[in-house]
């Protein structure tokens, strides 16, 4: 069984711009949660989509945006990137809930310079 | 507003020894309990969880203990082993949160 892929990988972007990122769940996972990982901050909950619906949103911006297809498949948009938006972002699949045992992709290491 | 806290950023241990890695958490809500164990350029993976009605669960060389009057979980591998090299994330929820809260992680180094 495949798991959880995500692109890019390395992303370097400027400030002010915009960024999406791409997350594939393993097959047959419904929930897919995203989080940002900074040193010393640990995985930062972004938010998480059950069947194209967000069903739960985390401390960020409303610059950080994301949405779910129907094939489960999700992205992750990022506005107006700021230099602390400097992170890796990483994506989990999970059965049907964000609580279940997740299972993560190797992340997107974004760049803002 | 950190829920989850790992204390201590890295630890060192030589190979063969107890590894002994700590969490604590401020929320009384909390009811169940995850360490994750991440290696550069990969994603976290599932190492071991435990509910708040235990108070330790083991699997081979990992062993959780939970200490809810202290609010305090830690993580035991025995012996450490130079593979165990990585960095180590501990993560809690309730139900009714519906999310995972992850502490800042540990960073841990096994020397042969």
């Amino acid at each position: 069984k495949a798991g959880v892929t995500q692109t890019p990988r390395y992303l370097i972007k400027t400030r002010g711009q915009q960024v999406t990122l791409s997350c594939s769940p393993i097959s047959g996972h419904r929930s897919v949660s995203w989080y940002q990982q900074t040193p010393g901050q640990g995985l930062q909950f972004l938010f998480e989509y059950f069947s194209e619906t967000q069903r739960n949103k985390g401390n960020f911006p409303g610059r950080f945006s994301g949405r779910q297809f129907s094939n489960s498949r999700s992205e992750m948009n990022v506005s107006t990137l700021e230099l602390g938006d400097s992170a890796l972002y990483l994506c989990a699949s999970s059965l049907f809930s964000g609580t279940d045992t997740q299972y993560f992709g190797p992340g997107t290491r974004l760049t803002v310079l | 507003d950190q829920q989850v806290k790992q204390n201590s950023p890295s630890l060192s241990v030589q190979e063969g020894r107890i590894s002994i890695l700590n969490c604590d958490y401020t929320n009384s809500m909390f009811d169940y309990f995850l360490w994750y164990k991440k290696y550069p350029a990969e994603g976290p993976t599932f190492l071991i969880s435990i509910s708040s009605i235990k108070d330790k669960n083991e699997d081979g060389r990992f062993t959780v203990f939970l200490n809810k009057s202290a609010k305090h979980l830690s993580l035991h591998i025995v012996p450490s082993q130079p593979g165990d090299s990585a960095v180590y994330f501990c993560a809690a929820f309730y139900n009714q949160g519906g999310k995972l809260i992850f502490g800042q992680g540990t960073e841990l180094s096994v020397k042969p």
